[in-house]
């Protein structure tokens, strides 16, 4: 299952909004997470079953969609939301798949 | 709390082998599926293998089928990937990462990884 993020690029400014899109070339029902890469560090799980945030992960982070089109919603942008984001589906478990990663960088 | 931690990366020359550990803690190793997730330089993330809670199950990516090598000791909490005949563009960060559950369906999805280890595939 091929998974493709966009766009490639988002510039935000503190405070704005910004919203991530993730598509699956096939359904995946909602067996999709999201991954937030600082820079320098490693993925951090936000989002599994497409909407339900992992434990300590802030209001802020909104996921949605099901089947093929997911979108990850930042409400009000933070510093610290700075960095990379990775859609992953295991719909097809055990051979899941990433997207290619949408950098969220200041504007 | 959960905590994974990679060992035994470096540089190595083409065509040659090495071994990459991780060891887990804090949670019950021998009751989660484990992966290797690997990142190169500036890219994104690349999933590698899986192994199954027991060891018996394993799948590759297509990449890295029939060169490398998943395994784990359940006695040790070590989890293993031995790559053989490496490339220069295996070159990357190696992490390892712990399913959310044991079974296998509803399917479990990656809830933490380790801080990853650097292998470098140079002459």
């Amino acid at each position: 299952i091929l998974m493709t993020q966009s766009p490639a690029t988002l510039s935000v400014s503190p405070g704005e909004r910004a919203t991530l899109s993730c598509r699956a070339s096939q359904s995946v029902r909602s067996y999709l997470a999201w991954y937030q890469q600082r820079p320098g560090q490693a993925p951090r799980l936000l989002i599994h079953g497409a909407t339900t945030r992992a434990t300590g992960i802030p209001v802020r982070f909104n996921g949605g969609g099901s089947g093929t089109e997911f979108t990850l919603t930042i409400s009000s942008l933070q510093s610290e939301d700075f960095g990379v984001y990775y859609c992953l589906q295991y719909y097809d478990w055990p051979l899941i798949t990433f997207g290619g990663g949408t950098k969220v960088e200041i504007k | 709390q959960v905590q994974l931690v990679e060992s035994g990366g470096g540089v190595v020359q083409p065509g040659r082998s090495l071994t990459v550990s991780c060891v887990g803690s804090g949670f019950i190793f021998s009751n989660y599926g484990m992966h290797w997730v690997r990142q190169a330089p500036g890219k994104g993330l690349e999933w590698v293998a899986i192994i199954s809670y027991d060891g018996s199950n394993k799948s590759y990516g297509d990449s890295v089928k029939g060169r490398f090598t998943i395994s784990r000791d359940n006695s040790e909490n070590t989890l293993y990937l031995q790559m053989n005949t490496l490339r220069p563009e295996d070159t990357a960060l190696y992490y390892c990462a712990k399913d959310s559950d044991s079974s296998g369906w509803p399917p479990p999805w990656v809830d933490y990884w380790g801080q990853g280890i650097l292998v470098t595939v140079s002459s």
